[in-house]
Formats: structure tokens, C-alpha cells, sequence
């Protein structure tokens, strides 16, 4: 069964350093994506960065990248140079397919609060 | 409009009221999700259309009845719910057949059951 995990409930970074989020997960299918999600107090979900299971190279989106490290099956956001506006939700999720149909499940958030 | 839109944004509902949740998304995707997110709760997957034939029902309680009318709009019919019932709901599109198979997220209804 796909299961994704994230153990940071909350984190506090300073403004203008790096900050990284971890995400584990777990499928036996060969095929997958990784996908990591902000969603800030208006409710909002906006994706950030995504990383296909076959991706030789990590991904990388602006101040985001993601540490792919498959044989450890984590997936972790790293956001350099923290900005106030960063402060949100972070959700990790995992794309399989199944029935016909791609699903994502999600993890259970890490609050990050950025400190001026 | 673009993206995908939900309306209400809000919405308070007594248990015996009927009521129903709108989505529309305007990039051309051809699957759409529907999410609850309850408080201190992992985003929970109730339904998935796949060219606008249900594809899955995450053992999904009665009350909660999901149409999908043509690709671009999903609805969601509530009726006779209950007070833990409240929650952010939220839809997603997707184009199944794309390499990242992103999902974009409206902004969610935040629904209030009495």
C-alpha cells in the first residue's frame, strides 16, 4: 500500500535561511511522482515541485528543490533563502495510478513559520 | 476566470438543509477530485472523475453525492450532514495523460455543519 509520512508537525526557520522539510514514503510500484504542495492560510493549494520516480536529476523550481534520495525513499523540500511569505502548510504527496486513474495521496503537513 | 474556481467559498449549514458545492476549472483537464481536509487530518481523497466517469469512491458517506455534469464542472451534493462533517473542501483538476499529472487546487469551500 502507498503511504506517504511527514514527522514534522511544525518548524520555525529565520528569514533568509534554509529550511528543509522531510517527506518519506513507501510503494512497491517502479512508477511514481513526488509532489510537493504550499498552502498558505487562505486555503489555497499551490504546487511547488515535482519529481518523477525515473528523474535521474533532483528538481529544482526557483528557492525550491527537492532531495530525491530514492533508495532511501524520501523525498525532502529544501527552500533556501526563507521569505516571510513562506510561512504556510507544506504537504508532501505521492502520485500512483490506479483504477483507470492517477490518485495523489497527501501527507500530513508540516507548519512552517518563517521569523523576521 | 481561470484555473479552477469553487463556489461558495463559505458556507454554514444546519444537519437537515440540502446544499451543494460547486467547481469549475477552466484548463481544459479531462479528471477532476474531490478532497476533504478536516482539522489535524491528511487531505482525504472522496471521489475522482475521470472523463467525467466516476472512477473512485473512497468509501464516502451517503449524504455526500458528486455529479459531474461534462469536464469542466463538478459538483458535490450535500444532505442531511453532520456536525464532524465540517471541513475544507476542495477540488483538484488534472490532465491524466501528462508526464507530472500536476494537480491545481481551487481555494476551497470552508463548510460549516451545525
Amino acid at each position: 500500500a502507498q503511504k506517504i509520512t511527514q514527522t514534522q508537525p511544525g518548524m520555525f526557520v529565520q528569514e533568509k535561511e534554509a529550511v528543509t522539510l522531510d517527506c518519506t514514503y513507501d510503494t512497491s510500484d517502479p512508477s511514481y511522482g513526488l509532489f510537493w504542495y504550499k498552502q498558505p492560510s487562505s486555503g489555497e493549494m499551490i504546487f511547488l515541485i515535482y519529481q518523477g520516480s525515473y528523474d535521474q536529476q533532483n528538481a529544482t523550481e526557483g528557492r525550491y528543490s527537492l532531495n530525491f534520495q530514492k533508495a532511501r525513499k524520501s523525498a525532502n523540500l529544501v527552500i533556501s533563502a526563507s521569505q516571510l511569505g513562506d510561512s504556510a502548510m507544506y504537504f508532501c504527496a505521492m502520485r500512483f495510478w490506479m483504477d483507470s486513474s492517477y490518485k495523489l495521496i497527501f501527507g500530513s503537513g508540516t507548519r512552517l513559520l518563517v521569523r523576521p | 476566470e481561470t484555473g479552477v474556481t469553487q463556489t461558495p467559498r463559505h458556507l454554514v449549514m444546519g444537519m437537515t438543509n440540502k446544499k451543494s458545492l460547486k467547481c469549475e476549472q477552466h484548463l481544459g483537464h479531462n479528471a477532476m477530485y474531490w478532497y476533504k481536509q478536516s482539522a489535524k487530518k491528511p487531505l482525504e481523497l472522496m471521489f475522482v472523475y475521470s472523463l467525467e466517469e466516476r472512477v473512485e469512491n473512497n468509501s464516502v458517506p451517503s449524504r455526500f453525492s458528486p455529479e459531474c455534469p461534462n469536464s469542466s464542472h463538478l459538483f458535490l451534493h450535500l444532505h442531511t450532514l453532520q456536525p464532524e462533517d465540517s471541513a475544507l473542501y476542495l477540488c483538484a483538476s488534472s490532465q491524466d495523460r501528462g508526464r507530472a499529472n500536476e494537480q491545481f487546487f481551487g481555494p476551497g469551500t470552508r463548510l460549516t455543519v451545525l
